[in-house]
């Protein structure tokens, strides 16, 4: 069985200053590893994927994850927080033993203060 | 490009009354359709999901169903509302397996369903 866990529920930094958001996934398989984000209101916006490829992978809007597999992690990371990425974040965990389900955190609310 | 559309964008029914809500894709054929469930300060949860017409998963058991009349078309239905249907309503797609790997999911911009 697969499972993510988002270690904050609630992350508030100050407008330039660095973002992480983090992410801890258990899988029997070699998993995918998704972050959406979600603006209020909205529906999901994928900002990036892992899919074994390359470790450290690099999304949208200056937003990278790097997937650790020693530490089945897979934190969010972005150098200089700007107004616009206060949402809330998913984590998300995809087995490929589990065929078309994806596993779900539970959100991470990003504040970010001017 | 592909392009996913959900609709109303908002909804406000009593209890009892009967729900349809539709997703309709753009763009892709033989997409996996998704109905996922928001409520409120809780993640989502996968209500149901169809990998062709007339072929309907369903994962949670509860009051609404599901159907497929068309390859891109995906309707979530109930008889009779119950106040905890209230939520936020996401559809989504996606391509389907390749070569065994789970591909991404793609969201709609949801329903807002208020049960009263």
């Amino acid at each position: 069985a697969q499972s993510v866990t988002q270690l904050d529920s609630h992350v508030s930094v100050s407008e330039g200053t660095p973002v992480l958001l983090r992410c801890n996934y258990s899988s029997s398989y070699s998993p995918s590893l998704f972050w959406y984000v979600q603006h209020p209101n909205k529906g999901l916006q994928l900002l990036l994927k892992y899919t074994s490829a390359a470790t450290l992978v690099k999304g949208i809007n200056g937003f990278e994850a790097e997937f650790k597999k020693s530490e089945t992690s897979f934190h969010l990371t972005k150098p200089s927080a700007h107004m616009s990425d206060a949402a809330e974040y998913f984590c998300v965990v995809s087995d490929p033993g589990s065929a078309r389900q994806l596993t779900f955190g539970s959100g991470t609310q990003l504040t970010v203060l001017p | 490009s592909q392009t996913i559309h959900q609709w109303p964008a908002t909804l406000v029914q009593p209890v009892g009354s009967p729900l349809s809500l539709e997703c309709t894709v753009e763009g892709t054929s033989n997409p996996n359709l998704y109905w996922y469930r928001q409520a409120a300060g809780r993640g989502l949860q996968l209500l149901f999901y169809s990998v062709g017409i007339g072929q309907i998963s369903s994962e949670v058991p509860q009051n609404l169903s599901a159907s497929r009349p068309q390859d891109r078309q995906f309707i979530l239905s109930s008889k009779k509302l119950l106040l905890s249907d209230s939520g936020f309503y996401l559809c989504a797609w996606s391509a389907g397996l390749a070569g065994g790997i789970q591909e991404t999911q793609y969201f709609g911009p949801g329903t807002r369903l208020l049960v009263l």
